[in-house]
């Protein structure tokens, strides 16, 4: 089992503001990271997957970096926008035939009007 | 396409019942997999399926079965509920292992008396 830290754990946002938050991973056993978005009442929905190290994924205002060698990823908003609050997990996978996904707890964001 | 479907979306059950959550995808996917969901804690990995006819444990298997003996189904049994497997249970399926993104079903909301 992976150990996932998600930090924060909530956060409230302005509307219009932009804002981070980190998922942190163990480097040596690393080969894939996905974030997904989790709406309330709803279903975990896809954000990005990413690979390798530096890499950089982007749609629309949410973007997301990956550090590989330290085992850290960036998910950014920029301009916040109601819409956006949810909760982000963020769930590294060490490859090698490992079960599943381990997912972090993740980051519950509110987004204030 | 309805993507992954639940069945059924709540159920109260009294300790000692048994009962099966029923899973099913359309998109021709070979993986599937249950994951239970409890506050504080994320999402954990209960069981999963890496085609028809096979099953694996993943994090927190104890007091599941599982059977996936047609690919677009996988199913959830419960045999002697415990109040500790109050939870909502969501079910996803995926192309591939790791680096594929996992599609969640809407979740089932179980209460154990």
């Amino acid at each position: 089992i992976l150990n996932v830290e998600q930090s924060p754990q909530s956060l409230h946002v302005q509307e219009g503001d932009s804002t981070n938050f980190t998922c942190s991973f163990p480097s040596s056993n690393f080969y894939a990271l996905h974030w997904y978005r989790w709406e309330t009442a709803k279903s975990p929905e896809a954000l990005f997957v990413m690979t390798l190290n530096g890499d950089e994924k982007k749609k629309g205002r949410i973007s997301a970096t990956l550090n590989t060698k330290e085992g850290y990823s960036y998910l950014y908003i920029k301009g916040s926008q109601p819409e956006d609050s949810a909760t982000y997990l963020c769930a590294p996978w060490p490859g090698g035939g490992a079960d599943g996904l381990t997912f972090g707890k993740g980051t519950h964001l509110i987004i204030q009007p | 396409n309805a993507g992954v479907t639940q069945t059924p979306k709540f159920r109260v059950l009294k300790t000692g019942q048994s009962m099966t959550l029923l899973c099913a995808q359309d998109m021709n996917h070979e993986y599937m997999y249950w994951y239970r969901q409890d506050p504080g804690m994320g999402l954990r990995l209960i069981h999963y399926s890496v085609g028809e006819g096979t099953t694996a444990k993943g994090e927190v298997p104890d007091g599941y079965n599982v059977s996936r003996l047609k690919k677009q189904n996988f199913l959830l049994g419960l045999e002697s509920a415990a109040p500790s497997q109050t939870s909502v249970y969501f079910c996803a399926s995926s192309h591939g292992q790791g680096l594929a993104t996992q599609y969640f079903g809407p979740g089932t909301r179980l209460l154990v008396l």
